[in-house]
């Protein structure tokens, strides 16, 4: 059955570090994939996709991710991160396999920025 | 551009009594619809969805049910509320083959 893990449950880094949360699935062909954020009490914000091309991915707000088939992952990465990032990251994945799809959302990494 | 309403914002109701909350969408025709339950810990669930008027899939047998009454216009109840329906709950919209899912604001639900 198709699965997206998020191993880290939650992540603290300073602000001004860099960032890096993982995403793996677990898919029999390459998915479609998202990367969401959620600040508390929101709803969910798209902040990039892939659906095919160029491996690397820029999104909103400075994030970027990085697919990496070999590895079926889909990080998402930002080089410095600002106070405003603190909130709860999902990743998402939905076959690519035609017709109606549902999407697998892992369980979220709640990310906490120190100053 | 499209938007994605939800309402009530926040909603405390006792346990036994009725449930209706409301999901529109504008600027857009022909949205898939989705409603997700959020439970604290536990990453989304999905719980219905409707590609179009009066279709309505259910993923997870319980006490809630959805209707799509008008095409942008997707509506979750529930007859009795138990405490494990408390939750945040979100509304997301599909537009044709883009495999794209926006969503709602939430809503916040306590069951007491």
């Amino acid at each position: 059955a198709q699965s997206v893990t998020q191993p880290d449950i939650h992540i603290t880094v300073s602000e001004g570090a860099s960032l890096e949360l993982r995403c793996n699935y677990s898919y029999g062909a390459t998915p479609y994939l998202f990367w969401y954020v959620q600040s508390p009490g929101q709803g969910l914000q798209l902040l990039l996709k892939y659906f095919s091309g160029d491996t690397l991915v820029q999104g909103i707000k400075g994030f970027e991710a990085e697919f990496k088939r070999s590895q079926s992952s889909f990080n998402l990465r930002k080089p410095s991160v600002h106070w405003s990032d603190a909130a709860e990251y999902f990743c998402a994945v939905v076959p690519n396999s035609g017709g109606y799809q549902k999407v697998t959302f892992g369980t979220g990494t709640k990310l906490q920025v120190i100053p | 551009s499209q938007t994605i309403h939800q309402w009530p914002a926040t909603l405390v109701q006792p346990v036994g009594s009725p449930l209706s909350l409301e999901c529109t969408v504008e600027g857009t025709s022909n949205p898939n619809l989705y409603w997700y339950r959020q439970a604290a810990g536990r990453g989304l669930q999905l719980l219905f969805y409707s590609v179009g008027i009066g279709q309505i899939s259910s993923e997870v047998p319980q006490n809630l049910s959805a209707s799509r009454p008008q095409d942008r216009q997707f509506i979750l109840s529930s007859k009795k509320l138990l405490l494990s329906d408390s939750g945040f709950y979100l509304c997301a919209w599909r537009y044709g083959t883009t495999d794209t899912q926006y969503f709602g604001p939430g809503t916040r639900l306590t069951v007491l």
